[in-house]
């Protein structure tokens, strides 16, 4: 299966400022997904990643609020803009490996203060 | 009513136990996934079960479809298999998952 690189592991930014989450994949994936965990909660779906388009946003996030790149087949960046301490999360990247089989990032944990 | 339902939301047991973790679904599934997080945060893929039983080491996971219900186990519990155990239903169609709330499971020495 797919081996992803994550970083950074954790940070701690300002609020108001912004930070970019990187994830590159040992393979070439055609779907990319970008997970939030708020603290005590399970994981969200914040958008789906493919090559060549657009992020597909689920309901409750923005594009303005996180910017999606998806510049080749194994390499997607999610930026949390403008951040407040509500956005203090655990933030997973993953893809599809195989025939349903998921693999995920190692997580970035945000503190924003 | 949440879609993935996991039973319990907590659970200590002694070393040597042995641990089941429940899940129910509403969906429409692909698959049925289970995911084992670390304190970190990283997410470790356990089992992909479309129906039967799957096994790993000391790790089972069992399904069925029918009573759209899934079961994690664990023999000869180890301090080292403390983490959050997620059940993710893969929802039929649109690729993507629906999680469970989570199961933390601390196992005393």
């Amino acid at each position: 299966s797919a081996v992803i690189s994550q970083k950074p592991s954790r940070d701690i930014c300002q609020r108001g400022t912004s930070l970019t989450i990187q994830c590159q994949v040992d393979s070439q994936v055609t779907m990319m997904f970008w997970y939030r965990q708020q603290p005590g909660q399970s994981l969200t779906l914040i958008a789906t990643a493919n090559q060549g388009s657009e992020a597909t946003y689920e309901s409750g996030f923005v594009i303005d609020k996180f910017p999606i790149s998806r510049p080749n087949l194994t390499f997607s960046t999610l930026t949390v803009s403008n951040m407040s301490p509500e956005d203090s999360s655990i933030y997973l990247c993953s893809v599809t490996t195989g025939v349903y089989g998921y693999t995920f990032g190692s997580g970035t944990r945000l503190t924003v203060v | 009513k949440n879609e993935v339902e996991q039973s319990p939301q907590n659970l200590t047991a002694q070393e040597g136990e042995f641990i089941t973790i429940n899940c129910s679904y509403s969906v429409g599934i692909s698959a049925l996934h289970w995911l084992q997080q670390h304190p970190g945060g990283g997410i470790v893929s356990l089992f992909m079960l479309s129906s039967g039983k799957k096994k790993h080491g000391r790790l089972i996971a069992t399904i069925n479809i029918q009573e759209k219900h899934s079961s994690l186990h664990i023999t000869a519990s180890h301090p080292r298999d403390s983490a959050v155990y997620i059940c993710a239903a893969g929802d039929l169609g649109a690729q993507k998952l629906v999680f469970g709330q989570g199961t933390r499971l601390t196992i005393n020495p």
